[in-house]
């Protein structure tokens, strides 16, 4: 079975700085897709950013970027120019790309944005 | 135009009763999720439902039935509430883009 791991229960950064989620992740496939999603006090579930494995490329969405590294199963989110809205709970979450199959979650890093 | 509903955002019973909660999305997609999120915030897939077939059950207790009266509405069913069954329950569509799921806004259950 897929395992994500995020191994930051909790981070904190200041506003304007940029700051490294980590997320790693145990997969025998070779195609699939990875994202994530934030979650602030409202419990909103909010996509952040989607990569598939079989790019080479690091997806980018504005302040938001990947350091996709596939043979060291590494996944991590960079937030630039961090804003007090960026304040939010984190998860990693793995597709294996099957049918109907559900998002394998990472267990969450909070993220705390100190003004 | 909400992309994806849940009814009711709150949900407060007591043990032994039982409960449903409404999803529905507009977006026309056709496979819908339902995933509960703990007290320690972890995320776990319970079903999903794909042209009104179910695909996947993950360990849920038979006390737990989805039901899907068309494509656009997949509604959760909980027999016999027990306490550890207080939970945020989250529906979700998929269709475009493989994985990417929408997320409605959540129900948080408590049971008493």
């Amino acid at each position: 079975a897929q395992t994500v791991t995020q191994s930051q229960p909790e981070m904190s950064v200041q506003e304007a700085e940029t700051v490294t989620l980590s997320c790693t992740y145990d997969t025998s496939e070779s195609d699939y897709y990875l994202f994530w999603y934030k979650q602030p006090p409202s419990r909103q579930m909010i996509l952040v950013i989607r990569q598939e494995a079989y790019k080479q490329q690091n997806a980018t969405e504005n302040r938001f970027s990947v350091n996709f590294q596939k043979a060291a199963k590494s996944f991590s989110l960079k937030i630039s120019d961090s804003q007090l809205g960026d304040a939010a709970m984190y998860f990693c979450a793995y597709y294996s790309g099957g049918g109907a199959d559900g998002l394998t979650f990472g267990k969450g890093t909070h993220l705390i944005i100190q003004p | 135009d909400t992309a994806v509903s849940q009814t009711p955002k709150y949900l407060v019973t007591q043990m032994g009763n039982d409960k449903s909660i409404k999803c529905e999305q507009n977006l026309g997609h056709d496979t819908m999720y339902w995933y509960k999120q703990d007290s320690k915030k972890f995320l776990k897939i319970m079903f999903s439902y794909n042209n009104k077939e179910l695909i996947i059950n993950e360990t849920v207790p038979n006390r737990f039935s989805p039901k899907s009266p068309d494509k656009a509405h997949l509604n959760l069913h909980i027999n016999s509430l027990e306490l550890g069954d207080s939970a945020v329950y989250f529906c979700a569509s998929s269709q475009d883009l493989p994985g990417t799921q929408y997320f409605g806004p959540g129900t948080r259950l408590t049971v008493l």
